[in-house]
C-alpha cells in the first residue's frame, strides 16, 4: 500500500510552547488528510479533515485556534499544537487519502508529551 | 450517520488456535467499505483486511477472513492459526464510497496471543 511518512515520532515539548507535526504522502497524492488523536487503549478520534489548498473542517469540540492544520500541497500537512499544555499530551496520527481511492493511508503517529 | 460497534473489549486466544472478533455497524448507505485495521504495541495503523460491501464473497488474506453479512450489517474478523505477533488491538472500520470520505471506526478490542 501507499506509504504516509510522520515525523516526529515522539516530541516533549514546554507548556505554552507550539509543536508541529508533518504527514508526508510520498508516493501518491493525499488530496485529503485526516488528523486523528488516540488516548492509551481507546479508539481513534478525529480532530479534523484538510483537503489541499482549503481550510480544514474540525470535528465538534476540537478548538481550530490550538490546533492548526495546514495543507498546502497534496503531499504535506501539518498539525500544529499552538501554546500546548499537558492536557494536550496524546498520541496524534495522520491518515492520507488519495482522489480515487476510498482507502485512507497512516502515518506512524507522535507521541507528544508536554511538561 | 454512521456507527461501528465492538461491543467485546478484550479477548484471549492461544497460539495456533483461531479466534473470531465481532463488529456489528449501521447504516442507510449502499456502497461502502468496511475494514479491520491492527494497532500493535508499536501504534502502527495496519490494513489487514478491506471489504467492498457489492462484493458477497468473503475477502480473505492468508490467515486473515471476514464473516461479511449485509442484511445482518455484521462483519466479523477470523484469524486461523494464531500468532504471538497477532497480539494487538483490533478496530473494524466503516468508510461510504467516495473521496473525502472519513472512517467510522469502532472502539476497538484488545486480543492477547498466549503462548
Amino acid at each position: 500500500g501507499a506509504v504516509v511518512s510522520q515525523h516526529p515520532s515522539r516530541v516533549i515539548c514546554k507548556s505554552g510552547t507550539s509543536v508541529k507535526i508533518e504527514c508526508r504522502s510520498l508516493d501518491f497524492q493525499a488530496t485529503t488528510m485526516f488528523w486523528y488523536r488516540q488516548f492509551p487503549k481507546k479508539s481513534l478520534m478525529l480532530m479534523a479533515t484538510s483537503n489541499e489548498g482549503s481550510k480544514a473542517t474540525y470535528e465538534q469540540g476540537v478548538e481550530k485556534d490550538k490546533f492548526l492544520i495546514n495543507h498546502a500541497s497534496l503531499t504535506l500537512s501539518t498539525l500544529t499544537v499552538t501554546s500546548a499544555h499537558p492536557e494536550d499530551s496524546s498520541f496524534y496520527i495522520c491518515s492520507g487519502q488519495g482522489e480515487v481511492n476510498t482507502e485512507a493511508f497512516f502515518g506512524q503517529g507522535t507521541r507528544l508529551t508536554v511538561v | 450517520a454512521q456507527t461501528v460497534t465492538q461491543s467485546q473489549p478484550e479477548m484471549s486466544v492461544q497460539e495456533a488456535e483461531t479466534v473470531t472478533l465481532s463488529c456489528t455497524y449501521d447504516t442507510s448507505e449502499n456502497n461502502y467499505y468496511l475494514f479491520w485495521y491492527k494497532q500493535p504495541p508499536s501504534r502502527q495503523m495496519i490494513l489487514v483486511i478491506r471489504q467492498e460491501a457489492y462484493k458477497q464473497q468473503n475477502a480473505t488474506e492468508n490467515r486473515f477472513s471476514v464473516n461479511f453479512q449485509k442484511a445482518a450489517k455484521s462483519f466479523s474478523l477470523k484469524i486461523s492459526d494464531s500468532q504471538l505477533g497477532d497480539t494487538a488491538m483490533y478496530f473494524c472500520a466503516f468508510v461510504r464510497t467516495g473521496a473525502n470520505s472519513k472512517l467510522t471506526f469502532g472502539k476497538g478490542i484488545t486480543l492477547s496471543v498466549r503462548p
